[in-house]
């Protein structure tokens, strides 16, 4: 039972347009997101977060958007650059929880030159 | 400061061995969580740890899977007896409390 659903398995984008990454989840008890960044061979790492107490967290390109009632969230990356090419994790914490994470799929980003 | 750090980078193992993998976290970090990936898959939670206790092994397999974090030392998640299913990267990660996560490289594990 996916708690954390990541419906894009893979997504294409040009160089210098917008990526956008899509992830729903249906737990409402999820208070904390995060999105990693995962490399072939390398462990994912950290790249933006946001409390569900906020609905945008902006960090140079990225941005993340919460959109609680819809229980969905998305990252966009703004301009989209061939470096951003990996596995893009959502991730979510259980309010109360001891911070154990709980991954969506992942979606595949390839950015085109 | 080195990262979190995970080795081996990459193990074999017959089925029926043991597997053994480490995972040192980051300086000043109590809290470690294990993750395991298996092809085409996301990240799975297996457990989570700090020093000398299990938090939440919930996501652990119930036979020949176990976890330490003692007081010295790494952190080890040692599979007993393993089968062809075992077979996945297993990631280390570590935070203080409230933080994000920092994860390692992973050891890749190949049963054969």
């Amino acid at each position: 039972d996916q708690q954390v659903k990541q419906n894009s398995p893979s997504l294409s984008v040009q160089e210098g347009r917008i990526s956008i990454l899509n992830c729903d989840y249906t737990n409402s008890m999820f208070d904390y997101f995060l999105w990693y960044k995962k490399y072939p061979a390398e462990g994912p790492t950290f790249l933006i977060s946001i409390s569900s107490i906020k609905d945008k967290n902006e960090d140079g390109r990225f941005t993340v958007f919460l959109n609680k009632s819809a229980k969905h969230l998305s990252l966009h990356i703004v301009p989209s650059q061939p470096g951003d090419s990996a596995v893009y994790f959502c991730a979510a914490i259980l309010e109360g929880s001891q911070g154990n994470l709980i991954f969506g799929k992942g979606t595949k980003l390839s950015v085109k030159p | 400061n080195a990262g979190v750090m995970q080795n081996p980078r990459h193990l074999v193992r017959r089925r029926g061995q043991e597997a053994r993998l480490r995972c040192s976290p980051m300086k000043g970090h109590s809290h470690v969580y294990w993750y395991r990936q298996l092809p085409e898959e996301g990240l799975k939670f297996m457990v989570y740890l700090q020093k000398e206790n299990i938090i939440d092994e919930s996501g652990m397999p119930k036979e020949r899977f176990s976890a330490e974090f003692p007081k010295e030392g790494p952190s080890i998640l040692r599979i007993q007896q393993v089968v062809r299913g075992d077979s996945a990267a297993y990631f280390c990660a570590s935070s203080l409390m409230d933080t994000e996560a920092f994860f390692g490289q992973g050891t890749r594990l190949t049963v054969v």
